[in-house]
């Protein structure tokens, strides 16, 4: 059973810093790995899809990376900014294309 | 290109009644999942569906919960007899006929038990 985790739970900032959130998963057989921001009260907005056969994808100020051997994903955020506070998801696409399984997540705080 | 539809926002049942909560997946998707997240915890899978067909359950409370994708008009998450520990928010999310493509989230419905 797939399982994933997210260090750290929680991270505060001050605006400006380069930060990088980390994700776990226990099975490497994935699909592909999604990372999600959810703002209080609201949906979640994808950030960045990384298929299984790619090391890495970047959107802007966003570089997310793979590396399925040793289960672990990062999401790395340049320059970060008071905007980028949200709780940071990341999510596991199984090898069998039936489900995505959760991090518990990682509440960001960037102070001005 | 509307995205995630999910109705209603807010929903408040009081103990024993029903709720039915709503998915319109985007435009040209044919796989909805149902995600539950309770206050402070992670999202947790429900089920998975596609058109007329539920592939994957193993999420769904065995009682009292059941879900549908008809051919047509949403998707719908049905609770009865509520309990206050299905307070929650209900969150789908579709992705397009490719599996596993990106997963597309709505605003979510935020069910209150009284």
């Amino acid at each position: 059973k797939q399982e994933v985790t997210q260090i750290p739970a929680a991270l505060s900032v001050p605006e400006g810093e380069n930060l990088v959130l980390n994700c776990s998963f226990t099975d490497s057989a994935i699909y592909n790995l999604q990372w999600f921001r959810q703002d209080p009260g609201k949906g979640l907005t994808s950030l960045l899809l990384i298929q299984s056969s790619q090391r890495e994808q970047t959107s802007g100020r966003l570089n997310a990376s793979l590396d399925k051997s040793s289960g672990r994903s990062t999401l790395y955020i340049a320059a970060s900014q008071p905007g980028d506070s949200a709780t940071y998801l990341c999510a596991v696409g199984d090898n069998y294309g039936q489900n995505f399984v959760f991090g518990p997540g990682t509440r960001l705080s960037v102070l001005p | 290109n509307a995205g995630v539809m999910q109705n209603p926002r807010h929903l408040v049942r009081r103990r024993g009644q029903e709720a039915r909560l709503r998915c319109s997946p985007m435009k040209g998707h044919s796989h909805v999942y149902w995600y539950r997240q309770l206050p402070e915890e992670g999202l947790k899978f429900m089920v998975y569906l596609q058109k007329e067909n539920i592939i994957d359950e193993s999420g769904m409370p065995k009682e009292r919960f059941s879900a549908e994708f008809p051919k047509e008009g949403p998707s719908i998450l049905r609770i009865q007899q509520v309990v206050r520990g299905d307070s929650a928010a209900y969150f789908c999310a579709s992705s397009p006929d490719f599996s596993p493509g990106p997963l597309h989230f709505g605003n979510g419905t935020r069910l209150t038990v009284t």
